[in-house]
């Protein structure tokens, strides 16, 4: 069974301009959420979905955004970047949002510049 | 006051030898659970064990064993027979279920970076 895959594992951006990151989660699972990781800061949750709703969100400005299709994939999008967002972003998925693990894949490493 | 506390940032252990990685929680909800993952340095999270609030006996998986009190608000993590490879960042975890099912969210500790010497 295939893992969770992010796409792209690396990106470069500039301050001001916008990024989407994607993610596709393990096959049958329906909960989808993303973390933001910082030296400083640690692990921070984002959101999460279940079933193409957001269930619960972070604290986290309004740049950050989220959705879910209907196959489960999930995109995050930050606009207006800034060099505070430098970060790896982890998705996660699970079978349901209850008691199941999360399920990680390897990130995406943005740095904004 | 934080939700998770890993006290050791940092933990040397000779290879083969047994660790054991610290994790405090707060939490006032009564159905919660706990989690730990491993990270190396590629970044990926690797999950390696769950204890549910309510399981009454401690979790195992393989190598792993979770030392859970309760009472004390601890979950900590067991490591037998260190590798080498067992060499990475270790993070405790903890998800709330509040009334009415709607806060799902993982809190992370700050992290231990295990060392495995050979």
């Amino acid at each position: 069974k295939a893992g969770v895959t992010q796409t792209p594992r690396y990106l470069i951006k500039t301050r001001g301009q916008q990024v989407t990151l994607s993610c596709s989660p393990i096959s049958g699972h329906r909960s989808v959420s993303w973390y933001q990781q910082t030296p400083g800061q640690g692990l921070q949750f984002l959101f999460e979905y279940f079933s193409e709703t957001q269930r619960n969100k972070g604290n986290f400005p309004g740049r950050f955004s989220g959705r879910q299709f209907s196959n489960s994939r999930s995109e995050m999008n930050v606009s207006t970047l800034e060099l505070g967002d430098s970060a790896l972003y982890l998705c996660a998925s699970s079978f349901s949002p209850y008691n199941s693990p999360l399920h990680f894949g390897n990130g995406t490493r943005l740095t904004v510049t | 006051a934080q939700k998770i506390t890993q006290t050791q940032p940092g933990m040397f252990v000779q290879e083969k030898e047994a660790v054991t990685l610290d994790c405090t929680y707060d939490t006032s909800d009564q159905s919660y659970g706990l989690f730990w993952y491993k990270q190396p340095s590629s970044g990926e999270m690797i999950f390696l064990i769950y204890q549910g609030s309510y399981d009454e006996q401690n979790a195992t998986e393989g190598r792993y064993s979770l030392n859970f009190q309760k009472a004390r608000k601890s979950a900590n993590l067991v490591i037998s027979a260190s590798q080498l490879g067992d060499s990475a960042m270790y993070f405790c975890a903890m998800r709330e279920v509040h009334s009415g099912g709607s806060n799902y969210k993982l809190t992370f500790g700050k992290g231990t970076l295990l060392t495995v010497n050979p």
